[in-house]
């Protein structure tokens, strides 16, 4: 049973470029929520996707945008990238809340380091 | 307002108890989470509760939530070098789908 698996492991940008990371969830979840946790800290809450769409968004700007495929898979996509971008991305899967509680899984991350 | 705290730091014995403390502020949440942290590594599951539960006992690990103080409690038996990690407590907001998480509580387990 596969986990939830996050490409690339680790990414060196400067700043002003763009990056994409990548999600494919566990085994037999539809939605796809993620995180950024800066060093020391706690993940913060980015967005989720279900259906293809996002269906809740964090205090986060609009450089920051995502994407889900039918399959269930996703891409977070940061723009005009800056020095506080540099953190470990998280992803994490879970079954679509209907009332009932849906643990998240997470994946290990992808490292992003801004230079 | 949304806001997690969690002490930052637990040094234990190994072979003792280990009990880390998780305050919370949003009343409506209806499951809290433990996750571990392990270095270079992504969050691991460990256990949650429902908010109308007292306890919940698995295996070495007992979760308390007194929803009257919103206070919530991972006590971590017989601990071990293993256990070693931060471990991070989150709340999940009624009508929200996102997790809430404090700053983490590094665990230290010494010989």
């Amino acid at each position: 049973d596969a986990g939830v698996t996050q490409s690339p492991t680790h990414l060196i940008k400067t700043r002003g470029q763009q990056v994409t990371l990548r999600c494919s969830p566990k085994s037999g979840h539809d939605t796809v929520s993620w995180y950024q946790q800066a060093l020391g800290q706690g993940p913060q809450f980015i967005f989720q996707y279900y259906e293809e769409e996002e269906r809740q968004r964090g205090n986060f700007p609009d450089r920051f945008s995502g994407h889900q495929f039918p399959n269930y898979s996703s891409e977070l996509n940061v723009n005009a990238l800056l020095l506080g971008d540099s953190a470990l991305y998280l992803c994490a899967s879970s079954l679509a809340d209907r009332g009932g509680n849906q643990p998240q899984h997470f994946g290990d991350g992808t490292r992003l380091s801004i230079l | 307002g949304e806001d997690v705290e969690q002490s930052l730091f637990l040094s234990v014995r190994e072979g003792d108890s280990s009990v880390i403390n998780c305050t919370y502020t949003d009343s409506s949440s209806t499951y809290l989470y433990w996750y571990k942290q392990e270095p270079g590594a992504g969050l691991q599951l460990l256990t949650y509760i429902f908010s109308n539960m007292d306890m919940k006992q698995d295996q070495r690990l007992t979760v308390l939530l007194n929803k009257k103080d919103k206070h919530l409690s991972l006590r971590i038996a017989d601990t071990q070098t293993g256990d070693s990690a931060i471990y991070f407590c989150a709340e999940s907001p009624l009508g929200y789908n996102k997790l809430i998480f404090g700053a983490g509580t590094r665990l230290a387990v010494h010989p």
